[in-house]
């Protein structure tokens, strides 16, 4: 059973940085695609970024182009979002997801709970 | 960045079939495939279709979709009120290089 647990979220002042974490159990990691996914309260779901599986390509929103990094640790079994200069405007419920049968521009079979980030002062 | 267009709001009473739209260009629904969403109040999204049109393992057969062109849509039949949650369609689009998500439709039963 693939199981997804994010951590690292919490509360950032503007300008501030994070640093959120996503352990995924239960399939073989490094061959695919995971994505973060936020949702601000209540609003609707927002894509942020994606790297994909063996070749480590990466793809961000325009809103956080430049400010987030996404990585992962193959042999830990994780995935990585720095998140630097935050605004208000990230504050949101993220979501880790992945699939295990497609590329990056499949579907989010599996989800986490997700991790909470708050920004403000 | 642009998101797919769903209407905000549909109804329906039990027993009832509902269809969701999902409204998109060339670069993404008329490109990629087009998935589906559920999210049930407080809880995290989980997938209802994908690839167009295909339903995963434990998705009911009452749950249908279909794509033309640059739209799609999501068919609920028999409506039960477990089925009143928000819907998201999602899409790659090949000229941003990125996901793109509808609003979301809110599904009142």
């Amino acid at each position: 059973e693939v199981q997804v647990l994010e951590s690292g979220g919490g509360l950032a002042q503007p300008g501030g940085s994070l640093r959120l974490s996503c352990i995924i159990s239960g399939f073989a990691f490094s061959e695919h695609p995971i994505h973060w996914i936020r949702q601000s309260p209540g609003e609707g779901l927002e894509w942020v970024s994606t790297i994909s599986g063996p070749d480590y390509l990466t793809f961000y929103a325009d809103s956080v182009k430049g400010r987030f990094t996404i990585s992962r640790d193959n042999s830990k079994n994780t995935l990585y979002l720095q998140m630097n200069s935050l605004r208000a405007e990230d504050t949101a419920l993220y979501y880790c997801t992945t699939v295990e049968n497609g590329g990056y521009a499949d579907h989010f079979e599996y989800w986490g709970q997700g991790t909470l980030v708050t920004v403000s002062s | 960045q642009s998101v797919l267009t769903q209407p905000p709001s549909a109804s329906g009473t039990p027993g009832q079939r509902v269809t969701l739209s999902c409204s998109g260009s060339t670069s993404n629904i008329g490109s990629n495939g087009v998935h589906w969403y559920q999210q049930l109040p407080g809880t995290a999204p989980k997938l209802l279709i994908y690839r167009d049109n295909q339903r995963p393992s434990g998705v009911p057969d009452r749950v249908s979709a279909s794509k033309a062109g640059t739209s799609a849509s999501l068919a609920i039949s028999g409506l039960r009120s477990e089925d009143e949650a928000d819907y998201y369609c999602a899409a790659w689009d090949d000229i941003l290089r990125g996901w793109l998500f509808g609003g979301g439709t809110k599904l009142t039963v």
